[in-house]
C-alpha cells in the first residue's frame, strides 16, 4: 500500500507570502494528524481530523495557520502571511482508527524554509 | 505540561559495542512509542509498549517501560553501521495527541 504523501518536499518562501502543504493519507484512513518540528526543538502536534471534522486543534500556534480536509481524504495546512518563526519541518501521519494501540504512519514531512 | 526528555541527544559509537538511550517523561502515559528517523525521511514505527514491564525486541534493538518511574529505555546490542538515525520516544498524555522528546541522534562508526 501507498504510504502518507506529502508535497512539496521542500518549499522556500519570503515572509508575508502564503504557502500551502498538502498531505495525502494512506488510503482508508480516517484520522490524520499534523505535527512540525522546528529546529533545535521536539516534533510538536498541530491538530487532529476524523474524516472531515477537526478533533483537536489545539497545537496550531495562531490564526495564520489554517487547515482543512474537504471530503476526508487528502489535506491542506496553509501558512498566511509566513513568519521566519514558521520554518521548520511539517509532517502529516495517518491512522485508521486513532492512536489506540497501533503507532501513526508518517509522511517524509515537508521542510518549510521562510527567510 | 508534560516533557519528555531523551538523553543522550548525541551518541558516537563504535560498531559491536551495546549501548542504551533513555527516555523519561514527567506525568502518566500508558503508552509509549519508539519512532526512527533516517535524513530526509519519514518517521518510522518501531515498537509501541502498551503496559508497565513491557519488553520488546526486534533485531538489535531492545525497547522496555516501567511505567511507575516513568521510563523507557531503548537498548542497542552489537551496534552495526545500519542503525545510525535519530530515534524518538513519544507518549500520549491521554488525548490523541503524541508529545515527543527531542530525538537522539546515533552515529555508528565502523
Amino acid at each position: 500500500e501507498a504510504g502518507v504523501t506529502q508535497f512539496p518536499s521542500h518549499s522556500v518562501i519570503e515572509k508575508g507570502q502564503t504557502v500551502t502543504l498538502r498531505c495525502d493519507p494512506i488510503s482508508g484512513h480516517d484520522n490524520l494528524y499534523w505535527y512540525r518540528r522546528v529546529m533545535g526543538k521536539e516534533i510538536k502536534f498541530l491538530l487532529h481530523f476524523v474524516k472531515e471534522s477537526k478533533q483537536d486543534e489545539s497545537g496550531m500556534p495562531n490564526n495564520r495557520f489554517l487547515a482543512e480536509r474537504t471530503g476526508g481524504t487528502y489535506s491542506t495546512l496553509k501558512v498566511q502571511p509566513a513568519e521566519l518563526e514558521d520554518s521548520g519541518v511539517y509532517f502529516c501521519a495517518s491512522s485508521p482508527r486513532g492512536l489506540g494501540n497501533s503507532p501513526l504512519h508518517f509522511g517524509n514531512g515537508t521542510r518549510l524554509t521562510v527567510t | 505540561e508534560l516533557k519528555v526528555e531523551q538523553n543522550p541527544l548525541f551518541l558516537s559509537m563504535q560498531e559491536g559495542k551495546n549501548y542504551t538511550i533513555y527516555c523519561n517523561y514527567s506525568t502518566t502515559s500508558d503508552r509509549l512509542y519508539w519512532y526512527r528517523q533516517d535524513p530526509g525521511k519519514s518517521l518510522e514505527s518501531l515498537f509501541v509498549l502498551l503496559s508497565n514491564g513491557a519488553v520488546k525486541q526486534e533485531g538489535r534493538l531492545m525497547a522496555s517501560l516501567d511505567t511507575k518511574a516513568r521510563l523507557s529505555t531503548l537498548h542497542i546490542t552489537a551496534a552495526v553501521h545500519d542503525l545510525s538515525a535519530t530515534y524518538f520516544c513519544a507518549v500520549v498524555p491521554g488525548s490523541e495527541k503524541l508529545v515527543f522528546g527531542k530525538g537522539t541522534k546515533l552515529t555508528v562508526n565502523p
